[in-house]
Order: structure tokens, then sequence, then C-alpha cells
């Protein structure tokens, strides 16, 4: 079982939508969930961490945090073409560990 | 500025040949990580230092080395033992030596190719 699972895509979303892009873990034990965003040809750059259970805005972005279904995701509201990227779902127990991510083509 | 820099961003190597590739960081940060993207892959753990002179083991250590003689800085060698090393290479570093409770931050990357 692969230890932080995301869908490939590439997730296809017109402008102005709301973008959902999902994250599970394996470990039920993981205490950090982080969202990082990474161009093409570019790094990784921090979206957002949870640590609690619920949700947590800030901007356009808000994190979902559901331990007990062992999921984490990240809605992206009014979305532009600058959000189209590759979005890493990261978990933390003893270390870190990054899925592959999920590609976000936004449609003009 | 503060922040986490890598050089060079492109470095071609021939094969047989050693190269380093250089981070340094200036946000005050105790703990630091090397990581390997190939394209369509996750990142993997390369080593890692969480303190001055102290480095482990990441999950594809083998053909790599690394030294953290000061706080600043965690240059990475790319030796010859390492069979497919073209990939693109990030430095990230956390202020927490606890890696549960860090939040990662990365440099621009380099990008090894192997002529």
């Amino acid at each position: 079982q692969k230890e932080v699972e995301q869908n490939s895509g590439p997730l296809s979303v017109p402008e102005g939508a709301i973008a959902s892009l999902n994250c599970t873990y394996s470990d039920r034990g993981s205490q950090s969930f982080f969202w990082y965003r990474q161009y093409s040809g570019k790094s990784p750059e921090l979206i957002m961490f949870i640590y609690s259970n619920g949700d947590k805005e800030d901007g356009r972005f808000t994190a979902q945090l559901n331990k007990a279904s062992q999921y984490v995701s990240l809605l992206i509201r009014d979305s532009q073409p600058s959000d189209s990227a590759t979005y890493l779902c990261a978990v933390i127990r003893d270390k870190i560990i990054f899925g592959k991510g999920t590609r976000l083509h936004i449609l003009p | 500025d503060g922040g986490i820099t890598q050089s060079p961003k492109y470095l071609f190597r021939k094969e047989g040949q050693n190269v380093t590739l250089s981070c340094e960081q200036n946000l005050n940060h105790d703990a630091m990580y090397w990581y390997r993207q190939d394209p369509g892959q996750g990142l993997r753990l390369i080593y890692y230092s969480q303190i001055v002179n102290d480095f482990q083991k990441g999950d594809i250590a083998e053909g790599y080395s690394v030294s953290r003689e000061k706080k600043e800085s965690f240059p990475l060698t790319v030796t010859s033992a390492q069979k497919n090393p073209t990939a693109f290479y990030l430095c990230a570093s956390s202020a927490e030596r606890d890696r549960s409770l860090d939040t990662q931050y990365f440099g621009p990357g380099t990008r090894l190719t192997v002529l």
C-alpha cells in the first residue's frame, strides 16, 4: 500500500470554478499534513499546513483534514490560470513522505 | 533576503565524474535535507542533517555523500557510484530538529544531467 496517494491527473477545472485535490495516507499516526505547489521546472512552495481535524482557510485555499478517514484535501476557490501546477501532498509522522502529486490544469 | 540558495542551476556530468551540488541557507534553520525528483515521481529523500557535524541516510543514499560542517551549508556530492544520477535535486531546510513538526522550505533546485 502506498503511504501517500494522490491521483496523478491531470485534473482540468474551468477558470473561476472550485478545484478539489485529494490525498490519502496509510499511517494512522501521522501528525502533520502539508500542501505544496510546484510549477513545471521549479521547486515546491508551501501553500498550507494543517495539524487538526477540520478545515483551515487561507485566502482562496482551504485545507480539509479527516484523520478518521485518513484523507486530506485542498480546495482552491475561484481558480485562476496561474493555479495550473502540480500539487504535492506531504504527511509527517516520524518522517515526511511526499505523494507524487496531482497535475491541475485551469481552463481559461 | 532570507532563503535557500542552490548552485548551479544546471549541471552536466560526464560518466565517472564526481560532482558537488551546493546548498546554503540563511534562515538559521537547524535541519537540512536533500531530495531527488525524477519526472512524474515524488520526492525521494537522499540525506538529512538535524545538526552540524551529523547527518543521516535517507531512502536512496547509495552513490551520494554529504557534509555538514556549518549550519548554513549542506553540500551534496554525486559520486561515480550513482548509476543513474540524471534528476532534479532539491535542497530543503526546516527550523525544527523534531522531524514530526517541521515545515520544510525548498531551494530552487539543481538539474543534473549525465552526458
